[in-house]
């Protein structure tokens, strides 16, 4: 059974910072991985997707990395921002069953 | 850009009552999602739709859960009767048919609480 791990479950950094969250895996056979960051009392916005023949994704001052054989996955966000606070969640689509399994996110807070 | 719409965004009911949850996926995403997710936790599957067909529904309870898309296009998520273990926020979420390459897109929920 597939489980996704994200560790810490919160950071807290201050403003400007770079910072990288982590997302594992325990089942390498994925279709692909997604990052989405949650707002509080929101739904999820979809930040990055990186197809499982993919290294690397990049979307302004986001950049997620993936490597299937290890069962990882991070995030990297550059010069931090107080409005990048929020939960960051990664979801793995498996290949066997189309099924999508979510961690349980990072909470993130940037000090001004 | 085009959103997924639910509502209502908030929802207050006594235990034993019945609640209804609507969403409006993007205009030609095939793939419709019902979420539940507990405060602290990842979203967890309810039910999968492609076009009006439910593809994964393993694990939703159907004693007191149903979900219909009609028409393709729109979904209503019921419970009934309310249990207070329900409380949670309800997503739902779309994509194009072909999953694999297109990301999920989710609303901003309807929130819960049973009393």
């Amino acid at each position: 059974k597939q489980e996704v791990t994200q560790i810490p479950a919160a950071l807290s950094v201050p403003e400007g910072e770079n910072l990288v969250l982590n997302c594992s895996f325990t089942d390498s056979a994925i279709y692909n991985l997604q990052w989405f960051r949650q707002d509080p009392g929101k739904g999820l916005t979809s930040l990055l997707l990186i197809q499982s023949s993919q290294r690397e994704q990049t979307s302004g001052r986001l950049n997620a990395s993936l490597d299937k054989s290890s069962g990882r996955s991070t995030l990297y966000i550059a010069a931090s921002q107080p409005g990048d606070s929020a939960t960051y969640l990664c979801a793995v689509v498996m290949n066997r069953d189309d099924k999508i399994i979510f961690g349980k996110g990072t909470r993130l807070h940037i000090l001004p | 850009e085009a959103e997924v719409a639910q509502s209502p965004r908030y929802k207050i009911t006594e235990k034993s009552q019945a609640v209804a949850f609507w969403c409006d996926p993007i205009s030609g995403h095939a793939t419709l999602y019902w979420y539940r997710q507990i405060l602290g936790q990842g979203p967890e599957l309810l039910v999968q739709f492609q076009d009006e067909s439910v593809v994964d529904d393993s694990q939703l309870p159907k004693d007191r859960f149903s979900a219909e898309r009609l028409k393709g296009v729109d979904s209503t998520l019921k419970i009934q009767p309310a249990e207070l273990g329900d409380s949670a926020m309800y997503l739902c979420a779309s994509s194009l048919l072909d999953r694999h390459n297109s990301p999920l897109h989710f609303g901003n929920g309807t929130r819960l609480t049973v009393t």
